[in-house]
């Protein structure tokens, strides 16, 4: 069975401090693929970035950092200096080889980054 | 270039109606996916068309239905509407077939009286 786990509801952090958003994840498929999308209070998922289940990589963009680990099937985010405009809800997902298009999303962890 | 475009924004209906939802996606892609954020079950899976041809179905009752026109433009419907279909209805928008990045449209907000 697919699952998507962000144990974090909610997290409030002091501007420029940093902050991880974790995940967990449960899938069968070999090959599978992972996303972090960003929801601010418009509503609308802004997409964030795509790991395939081969590429173990970390990866930096900015202020933004992930870190996908196989061996604990995690695949953390880390906003580094925070700063007001990264307030939002924010989403990781997953999605499997075999069912194309289709997302498995957590359950959101809500930051709130007091100026 | 466009992003994806949702239309209504908004949209009040009463129960026993139905309603029709529609997305444009981005110019060049063909598929398109439906989800329902709601605060009690997050954001579920509705189905995902690819070239008019519905490819995966999310565990929804028979009321929500939905199809794509050769512009890959889509729409979903919702007939005989409940209260608890009030919820935040989003598409997303992929170029390929397989697991690639996809881009949502700011959602239509339904709600059901």
């Amino acid at each position: 069975a697919q699952k998507v786990t962000q144990a974090q509801t909610e997290i409030s952090v002091v501007e420029k401090e940093d902050v991880t958003l974790d995940c967990v994840y449960e899938t069968r498929d070999t090959t599978y693929y992972l996303f972090w999308y960003k929801q601010p209070p418009s509503g609308e998922l802004v997409f964030l970035i795509r790991r395939n289940s081969f590429d173990e990589q970390n990866e930096i963009s900015g202020r933004y950092s992930w870190n996908f680990q196989k061996s604990t099937s995690s695949f953390n985010f880390t906003i580094t200096a925070s700063q007001v405009v990264d307030s939002a809800v924010y989403f990781c997902a997953l999605s499997e080889r075999n069912t194309g298009n289709q997302f498995y999303f957590g359950t959101g962890t809500s930051l709130t980054v007091i100026p | 270039k466009a992003g994806v475009t949702q239309t209504p924004r908004y949209l009040i209906k009463t129960r026993g109606q139905q309603v029709t939802l529609s997305c444009s996606p981005i110019s060049g892609h063909r598929s398109v996916s439906w989800y329902q954020q709601t605060p009690g079950q997050g954001l579920q899976f509705l189905f995902e068309y690819f070239s008019e041809t519905q490819r995966n179905k999310g565990n929804f009752p028979g009321r929500f239905s939905g199809r794509q026109f050769s512009n890959s433009r889509s729409e979903m419907n919702v007939s005989t509407l409940e209260l608890g279909d009030s919820a935040l209805y989003l598409c997303a928008s992929s170029l390929g077939v397989v697991s690639t990045e996809a881009f949502f449209g700011q959602g239509t907000r339904l709600t059901v009286v």
